[in-house]
């Protein structure tokens, strides 16, 4: 069975431009969240979305947005990206929503803000 | 204070040791405990998953939940080069997980 999967691995933006991140959960996972990882701040949860709809949201700015789609897929967008945006953005999947369900990661993408 | 606490090392110990990762946490909520170990460029990946107190164990790795203490550990016995790795314990907040920030281990051959 194939993994999370998330694209593009690698970006790299400018100070006030948009990004758009993708993941693909693993097959028949409903489940999709996002996190922010950096050096300083660790694993941080962004958002969750079940059957596109989002059910939780982290402490970050409405800069931060998301969306799920029928099949699954996730999208996250980044608008007027700042320096402190630069960081590991990690997806992971499960079956359902809920706190015994186990949580499967992509590799991430790696966004660095010049 | 943080929900979850974490040294974040660096820990390097020898090729055969046993290493112990420790987390602590402040949340009496909690009642599930992962380990997750990341290696460099890689998503984090599941490695223990325990519910309750005690004790549980796969392989080399052991996880061990005190919760009247609110101190949760990984033990690794035999240690190898190739556990070199991030640790990271997390605990889910309804879904999300509240991650610790992470121990970089370093298995020295």
């Amino acid at each position: 069975k194939a993994g999370v999967t998330q694209t593009p691995r690698y970006l790299i933006k400018t100070r006030g431009q948009q990004v758009t991140l993708s993941c693909s959960p693993i097959s028949g996972h409903r489940s999709v969240s996002w996190y922010q990882q950096t050096p300083g701040q660790g694993l941080q949860f962004l958002f969750e979305y079940f059957s596109e709809t989002q059910r939780n949201k982290g402490n970050f700015p409405g800069r931060f947005s998301g969306r799920q789609f029928s099949n699954s897929r996730s999208e996250m967008n980044v608008s007027t990206l700042e320096l402190g945006d630069s960081a590991l953005y990690l997806c992971a999947s499960s079956l359902v929503a809920g706190v015994d369900y186990e949580q499967y990661f992509g590799p991430g993408t790696r966004l660095t803000v010049t | 204070q943080k929900e979850v606490e974490q040294d974040p090392g660096p820990l390097s110990v020898p090729e055969g040791a046993i290493v112990s990762l420790n987390c602590t946490y402040s949340n009496s909520a909690f009642q599930y405990f992962m380990w997750y170990r990341q290696y460099s460029r890689k998503g984090p990946e599941l490695l223990m998953y325990t519910y309750s107190s005690g004790n549980k164990e796969d392989g080399r790795f052991t996880a061990q939940v005190d919760k009247s203490s609110k101190y949760i550990s990984l033990f690794i016995r035999d240690s190898q080069p190739s556990d070199s790795a991030t640790y990271l314990c997390a605990m889910p907040r309804n879904t999300p997980l509240v991650f610790g920030k992470g121990t970089r281990l370093s298995v020295i051959a």
